[in-house]
């Protein structure tokens, strides 16, 4: 177990409504990311974190935003959710280090926008 | 555009048998290579990380990596039932991005 939780677990909203997931570890750990998970695609990154405040974009950014306040806490913000960010979100972690290890995933966040 | 490319499958194998998933890998500048096991409606599960060319045995798992070909796969021995899902490909760029591949299924029939 990796130590790291999310929250919601599941979530159902409607567009053009303000959604914010959040994503906590206790490990610590410097590298963040959040991801979304959709048939045919796999994982594709939305955002990373690489310290406190330190954020840049991935390949999915459009319509999402994150915060990194604390160490322990990754927030991504869907500002105004579209049925296109229906999805499963996952957060992950980078367990070692350096910047080349592996990543260890949080449990997801089933989000509908209907 | 980096990309790591998996044939989706289904790939069926019998129990008992090797099940041999591959991957391919566009950026050469890709420095570490992971295997994740994903199970229906559950987050992707560490396996293996490999780092240099060659072979690294982890009990029933054997990740191979070949950087000339730009070529990762992952052998599973005596294949179980349990060793049915999804899995992932992933490949650690410059940036400390990873790139995921859209994963193969494995179904191994009892």
């Amino acid at each position: 177990d990796a130590g790291i939780t999310q929250s919601p677990r599941h979530k159902v909203t409607e567009t053009g409504t303000p959604v914010t997931l959040r994503c906590h570890q206790t490990e610590n750990h410097r590298y963040m990311y959040w991801y979304r998970q959709d048939p045919g695609h796999g994982l594709r990154l939305i955002h990373y974190s690489y310290g406190v405040k330190d954020t840049d974009k991935g390949e999915v950014s459009d319509g999402y935003s994150v915060s990194r306040s604390k160490t322990e806490d990754f927030l991504l913000t869907l500002e105004s959710a579209t049925s296109s960010q229906t999805s499963v979100y996952f957060c992950a972690i980078r367990g070692g280090a350096g910047g080349f290890s592996e990543q260890y995933f949080g449990p997801g966040t089933r989000l509908t926008v209907t | 555009q980096k990309e790591v490319e998996q044939n989706s499958g289904p790939l069926s194998v019998p129990e008992g048998a090797i099940a041999s998933l591959n991957c391919t890998y566009s950026d050469r500048g890709s420095q570490s290579f992971f295997w994740y096991r994903q199970y229906s409606g559950k987050s992707p599960e560490l396996i293996m990380f490999i780092y240099s060319n060659g072979d690294k045995e982890d009990g029933r798992f054997t990740a191979q990596l070949n950087k000339a070909s730009q070529y990762v796969s992952l052998l599973i021995r005596d294949s179980q039932p349990s060793d049915s899902a999804t899995y992932l490909c992933a490949a650690t760029t410059g940036g400390f991005k990873t790139i995921f591949g859209a994963g193969t299924r494995l179904f191994v029939k009892a």
